[in-house]
């Protein structure tokens, strides 16, 4: 079945650096989505991805659709403490026969002091 | 608008008993799904629906059923619940497919 690889499992970094994490896939997908999830909470939508090579920005966040569609990738400028949490890349190939989305096993942000 | 509201938010169950986890979104999405996530595994999908009526598998459906009488509500069923189904249950949404859903806060499900 679909799998999506997402690297790194958990990141530690200092208030103000600038953070990227990525997601890969053995299949093609129409569409990429980025979310993060805070303790206790349900994941909530950061960026959607819908074409190849599309380049999109959500404030100090910015996301990348790769062009062979098997790719994605999070990039997140000047950390501040309310970027802990956890970040997961999904995919979706919408068809008549299967419209699933599929996750990764996400990214853990943690911000030292 | 409440979004998407899943009760009850904890639940202690004893392996063999059955419960329906609950989930309604007021925003007219027509597809829905169920996730589980478990340490270092993500959130992995047990069954989604693109419209009343109409259910379909995802990557873990054993134990679980649905069904999708509403446009609103998307029951999820434990039959016959089993300590490996101790995990943390979210209901999603979304308007049409491709969107990207919109999730619920979850139901924590504990069984001993």
């Amino acid at each position: 079945g679909q799998q999506l690889n997402q690297s790194p499992q958990s990141m530690f970094i200092q208030e103000g650096e600038d953070v990227s994490m990525n997601c890969t896939s053995s299949s093609i997908f129409n569409t990429w989505l980025w979310y993060k999830q805070d303790p206790g909470e349900g994941p909530v939508l950061l960026i959607a991805l819908y074409k190849a090579g599309e380049l999109t920005s959500n404030g100090r966040l910015t996301a990348q659709f790769g062009i062979t569609r098997k790719d994605s990738f999070l990039n997140i400028s000047a950390s501040i403490p309310s970027d802990v949490g956890i970040y997961f890349c999904a995919g979706q190939l919408s068809t008549n026969r299967d419209d699933k989305i599929i996750f990764g096993k996400g990214t853990r942000l943690h911000i030292l002091p | 608008n409440a979004g998407v509201t899943q009760t009850p938010k904890f639940q202690v169950l004893k392996t063999g008993q059955s419960m329906t986890l609950q989930c309604a979104q007021d925003m007219n999405h027509e597809y829905m799904s169920w996730y589980r996530q478990d340490p270092g595994m993500g959130l992995r999908l047990i069954h989604y629906s693109v419209g009343a009526g109409i259910t379909d598998q995802g990557e873990v459906p054993n134990g679980y059923n649905v069904s999708r009488s509403t446009t609103e509500d998307f029951p999820l069923r434990l039959l016959s619940a089993a300590p490996s189904q101790t995990s943390v249950y979210f209901c999603a949404s979304s308007y049409f497919s491709g969107f990207g859903y919109t999730f619920g806060s979850g139901t924590r499900l504990t069984v001993v």
